[in-house]
């Protein structure tokens, strides 16, 4: 079975904070993508990426940048947290397109 | 603060019933459809997947429905277990969509009451 493990579950951090959220999978996976969850607001998507350095945004871009150096591994980054960046973070990844993503377990990130 | 959205519907069944979960779409490309469940703090797990050339499929105690006359697709779930108790939400995707994006919706909570 495809693994993607976010690198933590739980994180707090200050405001104003460089933060890293790391997302690897296991299956080379070609497309990436990075959403967040909040209550009544369902899954919104941040960025996605369908290559090695290549990345789109998605539907809520602001205030946050990614990175993909290697395949399996796709990076969110929040430039300076603020805390209407505290959500649950969801990485996910598919094979090709018209194909099910396979999700991670998710971050808590609570920025304070 | 606080963010402020829809409710999401909820479905409360005793253990031992069935289950339908609906949901419903609006693109007529949609070809592709899938379920998640997803339990408290934890990440979506797919359940399963139907595509616009089946109206019906079945895998171990679930079924999926797909009505694309009325743009309608449903998850029956037979005889639930308190483990079923979770947020279930349908995603799509459409013919062309780049890359593979797919479209959620909010979501359903399922209460099963042993």
């Amino acid at each position: 079975d495809v693994k993607v493990t976010q690198s933590s579950r739980y994180l707090v951090k200050r405001t104003g904070e460089k933060v890293f959220l790391e997302c690897v999978q296991d299956m080379d996976h070609e497309n990436m993508f990075w959403y967040r969850q909040d209550p009544g607001l369902g899954l919104r998507l941040i960025y996605f990426s369908y290559d090695v350095k290549m990345k789109e945004k998605g539907d809520i871009p602001e205030g946050y940048s990614v990175s993909r150096e290697k395949k399996e591994r796709f990076s969110l980054i929040l430039e300076s947290a603020s805390t209407n960046q505290t959500s649950m973070y969801l990485c996910a990844s598919s094979l090709v397109p018209n194909y099910g993503y396979t999700f991670g377990s998710g971050t808590r990130l609570t920025v304070v | 603060g606080e963010s402020v959205g829809l409710h999401l519907p909820t479905l409360s069944v005793q253990e031992g019933d069935n289950s339908i979960i609906n949901c419903a779409y609006s693109n007529s490309a949609s070809d592709y459809f899938i379920w998640y469940k997803q339990e408290s703090g934890k990440g979506p797990q797919f359940i399963i997947d139907i595509r616009s050339n089946m109206d019906k499929r079945q895998g171990q105690r679930v079924t999926v429905l797909l009505n694309k006359t009325v743009k309608h697709l449903s998850l029956q779930i037979a005889a639930t277990q308190p483990g079923d108790s979770a947020v279930y939400f349908c995603a799509e995707n459409a013919r062309g969509t780049s890359y593979g994006k797919l479209t959620f919706g909010q979501g359903t909570i399922l209460t099963v009451h042993p």
